[in-house]
């Protein structure tokens, strides 16, 4: 069974600085991977996609790199806003259906 | 706006009572898929469909929960005789799937139904 994990759980920055969120999974034959940000009682807002054959995507601000064979998967942010304050969501995709980790609660202080 | 759209976003109903809820997805997304979100995980797998075709479930869904994708466009989730464990967000998300050995598109995840169970 896929396990996905996310560390750390929680991370508190001041404003301006880049940052890594981590995600390790157990079952590195994955179809892709997904980062998504969720807002406090709102649904998922996808980041960015990474195919299982691509070892990274870029978008702004947000860098995403896919390393399958040890199963793993960090998320970084450049020059972090306050605006950026949310819980982060790692997703792999095996066969039909998406598997989370439980994210990393992301705090931006200005 | 053309992304998923859940509705209701909140319910409070009382223990016993049978609750739907809907979901529409992106219009040309063949597959729709259920999650459900309690405080501090993240979402698990419900079921999904491809079209009308309801092709998975999890072992989540108890008897007590049926879901439907009638036409291969809007969906509904139903909880028959809700129980306090049920309260939770349930989330709802649409993909395009393109065949056996394409790579897999982008998910898009609807703003969920909050459900309160009292």
């Amino acid at each position: 069974k896929q396990e996905v994990t996310q560390i750390p759980a929680a991370l508190s920055v001041p404003e301006g600085e880049n940052l890594v969120l981590n995600c390790s999974f157990t079952d590195s034959a994955i179809y892709n991977l997904q980062w998504f940000r969720q807002d406090p009682g709102k649904g998922l807002t996808s980041l960015l996609l990474i195919q299982s054959s691509q070892r990274e995507q870029t978008s702004g601000r947000l860098n995403a790199s896919l390393d399958k064979s040890s199963g793993r998967s960090t998320l970084y942010i450049a020059a972090s806003q306050p605006g950026d304050s949310a819980t982060y969501l790692c997703a792999v995709r095996k066969y039909n259906d998406m598997r989370f980790g439980a994210g990393t609660r992301l705090t931006v202080k200005p | 706006d053309t992304g998923v759209s859940q509705n209701p976003r909140h319910k409070i109903t009382k223990r016993g009572q049978n609750v739907t809820f809907r979901c529409d997805p992106i219009s040309e997304h063949n597959r729709l898929y259920w999650y459900r979100q309690t405080l501090g995980q993240g979402p698990e797998f419900l079921t999904y469909f491809q079209n009308e075709a309801q092709l998975e479930k999890s072992r989540l869904l108890s008897d007590r929960f049926s879901a439907e994708r009638p036409k291969g466009s809007f969906s509904t989730l139903e909880i028959q005789r809700t129980e306090q464990g049920d309260s939770a967000m349930y989330l709802c998300a649409s993909s395009l799937f393109l065949g056996t050995g394409t790579s897999n598109t982008e998910a898009f995840f609807g703003q969920g139904t909050r459900l309160t169970v009292v």
